[in-house]
């Protein structure tokens, strides 16, 4: 059974700084890899999908890589900005058409 | 990217009481739908795998007389809490994909349910 994990659980960075959100899974068989995002009290938003044969996705100020080998996948946030403050979710998919497995998340606030 | 509506966003009822939460994707055909809960502060857990035209697949753990789940077409699932109980009380959300094998999947805004 995936099981996937996210750290840190919680970060507070300073605005303007880049950094780097860690997704692990214990099942390097994995098909879709995607990074959402969930305001409070909000559903999710898809940020970026990285798909089977792929190996990282760019959106913006946002690089998600995923490297099966190691059971890893990070995103990236650039420039960072308190309008990023939110709780990011990353999920693997281990079957095509087969259901997301979610990790803990990480909450994430930007300071001004 | 595509759009999945959910309503109501928020409910509040009686213990006792049913209640029906609708998921909709409003520019693309879904064949399946997923249903996901969520507690506060926590991860999201799937509960069941909505088929259009046939049963949904639950997750283990997930009662079936409580949590029926009707997809009766390619736009609309619907999750119904039956004899809801303050236990019930969680955040919802269905998502669903563009493409099943492909596709990126989308979710909708969620509905809060709070159970006197």
């Amino acid at each position: 059974k995936q099981e996937v994990t996210q750290i840190p659980a919680a970060l507070s960075v300073p605005e303007g700084e880049n950094l780097v959100l860690n997704c692990s899974f214990t099942d390097s068989a994995i098909y879709n890899l995607q990074w959402f995002r969930q305001d409070p009290g909000k559903g999710l938003t898809s940020l970026l999908l990285i798909q089977s044969s792929q190996r990282e996705q760019t959106s913006g100020r946002l690089n998600a890589s995923l490297d099966k080998s190691s059971g890893r996948s990070t995103l990236y946030i650039a420039a960072s900005q308190p309008g990023d403050s939110a709780t990011y979710l990353c999920a693997g998919e281990g079957n095509a058409g087969n259901m997301l497995t979610f990790g803990g998340g990480t909450r994430l606030m930007v300071k001004p | 990217g595509a759009v999945v509506s959910q309503h109501p966003s928020r409910v509040i009822c009686k213990s006792g009481t049913s209640v029906k939460i609708e998921c909709r994707s409003l520019d693309f055909q879904a064949t399946t739908m997923f249903w996901y809960r969520q507690f506060p502060k926590q991860s999201l857990m799937l509960m069941a795998t909505s088929n259009e035209g046939s049963k949904a697949t639950y997750e283990q753990g997930v009662e079936k007389d409580k949590f029926l789940i009707n997809h009766a077409s390619l736009t609309l699932s619907t999750l119904t809490v039956t004899s809801a109980h303050p236990e019930d009380s969680s955040f919802y959300i269905c998502s669903a994909k563009t493409n099943l094998n492909t596709g990126e999947l989308f979710f909708g805004e969620g509905s809060r349910l709070t159970v006197l």
